[in-house]
């Protein structure tokens, strides 16, 4: 499984976007890129996935760079609902029929 | 929009006894999972479970734990033995293809 590294926690302000980098430089050529995102003492939800250049749903937005080394999970005029724990996962694209393996996560927290 | 169901929404017992978690996945998911989330950590993996049977588990899942699905809707998770150790919220998730759907959890409490 490639390693991912993203930010520990930020910061943010109610209306702001938050684009939040995951770093994952190895990589494989099938491996696809999966968000998922937990609120405290829920279970985590997906939110978005992608292989390359740009994913929308109406949550999120996902940018993916031609190198695929990094990606930037985009969230759109954030309200304090959206404080929670973002993880980026690398790996096949059928997530759902795998372990997943969950890193520390970024830690967004929203304020009025 | 289905959802997976946990119960208990909270467990508390003494060390030394067996616990059983319980879970409703959504009815037409094929792969089920448990995972666990000590306070303030990670969401490990436990165990999979795809055909009636385990395919894969996580060095956590010891003689300690089994998993079983009895009938068509529950996914059941037995720890023999409690230890401190297990005090965690266990989330239960199943899922189709693409997307896990994760259960509301069960914070089991060993004292």
């Amino acid at each position: 499984l490639a390693k991912t590294t993203q930010p520990i926690s930020m910061d943010s302000y109610e209306g702001q976007e938050v684009n939040i980098t995951c770093s994952h430089n190895n990589i494989a050529t099938n491996d696809y890129i999966t968000w998922y995102q937990q609120f405290p003492s829920q279970g985590p939800r997906f939110i978005i996935q992608g292989y390359k250049t740009k994913v929308t749903n109406e949550v999120a937005s996902l940018f993916i760079p031609a190198d695929r080394k990094s990606s930037t999970l985009s969230l759109p005029r954030v309200s304090l609902s959206d404080t929670a724990v973002y993880y980026c996962l690398v790996g096949d694209r059928e997530t759902g029929r795998r372990a997943l393996t969950f890193g520390s996560g970024t830690r967004l927290q929203v304020q009025p | 929009e289905p959802e997976v169901t946990q119960t208990p929404s909270h467990q508390v017992t003494q060390m030394g006894q067996e616990v059983i978690l319980r879970c409703v996945p959504i009815s037409n998911h094929l792969y089920f999972y448990w995972y666990r989330q000590i306070l303030g950590q990670k969401v490990e993996f436990l165990v999979s479970f795809y055909n009636n049977e385990i395919s894969e588990k996580s060095e956590i899942f010891d003689d300690q734990f089994s998993v079983e699905r009895p009938d068509g809707s529950n996914f059941t998770l037995k720890i023999r033995s409690t230890k401190l150790e297990d005090s965690a919220m266990y989330f239960c998730a199943s899922s189709e293809r693409q997307e896990q759907f994760f259960g509301p959890g069960t914070r089991l409490t060993v004292l």
